[in-house]
């Protein structure tokens, strides 16, 4: 099976910075990958698929980038709404997978 | 807009079968999605269990597939999970999820239902 790697695994930012999490895949996935948001006690909600293409609706300070074995998710000005863990998933063959989860804190 | 609800005993006791239901609202279990189960346990992360066609076909984890059973009914628009010989180790938040039809992405989720296995 190919593991996911997510760094960090924690982060704390504040109100209006600009976030990254990355993802790296043991080996090559294209770009099959997809990016979740899930607040406690609430299922996971879609953000970005494709590594790149955002989900309808979500907003456009979230993007996605990357390619093969590195991909990255960006918060481009973090919103206290933003407080939340986030999780990659790679969808090229079965498994599917996801990543160990970065959990994202407001200070 | 498509709706998911699990449901289940959410105490399930050690080398017996948890089973679940989810039931679907607002699309067609027909409707050319693939319809899946994914559990995370407390504090953890998210573990794909597997997955169903409204034809019947599956795919599973290769990690459960020896204790987990999917099917569909199509007269009540859900689909269901066993999954077998359970332990503390399969505690977890069970969600159910419809698979987007471009295919592999989890475009809706359930809520979860907690279930529990302990004596």
């Amino acid at each position: 099976d190919i593991q996911m790697t997510q760094s960090p695994s924690t982060l704390s930012a504040s109100v209006g910075d600009r976030v990254t999490i990355t993802c790296r895949a043991s080996q090559s996935i294209s770009s099959w990958l997809a990016w979740y948001q899930q607040k406690p006690g609430k299922a996971p909600k879609l953000l970005i698929y494709k590594a790149s293409s955002l989900e309808s609706g979500v907003p456009s300070r979230f993007s996605g980038s990357g390619s093969g074995t590195e991909f990255t998710l960006t918060i481009s000005s973090l919103q206290p709404d933003d407080s939340a863990t986030y999780y990659c998933q790679l969808y090229n063959s079965y498994p599917w997978t996801f990543g160990q989860g970065t959990k994202v804190e407001i200070k | 807009q498509v709706q998911l609800q699990e449901s289940g005993p959410g105490l399930v006791k050690p080398s017996g079968t948890l089973s679940l239901t989810c039931a679907v609202s607002g699309d067609s279990i027909s409707s050319g999605h693939w319809w899946s189960w994914v559990r995370q346990p407390p504090g953890k992360g998210l573990e794909w269990i597997g997955e169903i066609y409204h034809s019947g076909g599956t795919n599973y984890n290769p990690s459960l597939k020896s204790r987990v059973a999917i099917s569909v009914d199509k007269s009540e628009n859900q689909f269901s999970l066993k999954l077998s010989s359970v332990t503390a180790a399969d505690t977890a938040v069970y969600f159910c999820a419809r698979m987007s039809m471009v295919g592999g992405t989890f475009d809706s989720w359930g809520q979860g239902t907690l279930v529990t296995v302990s004596s």
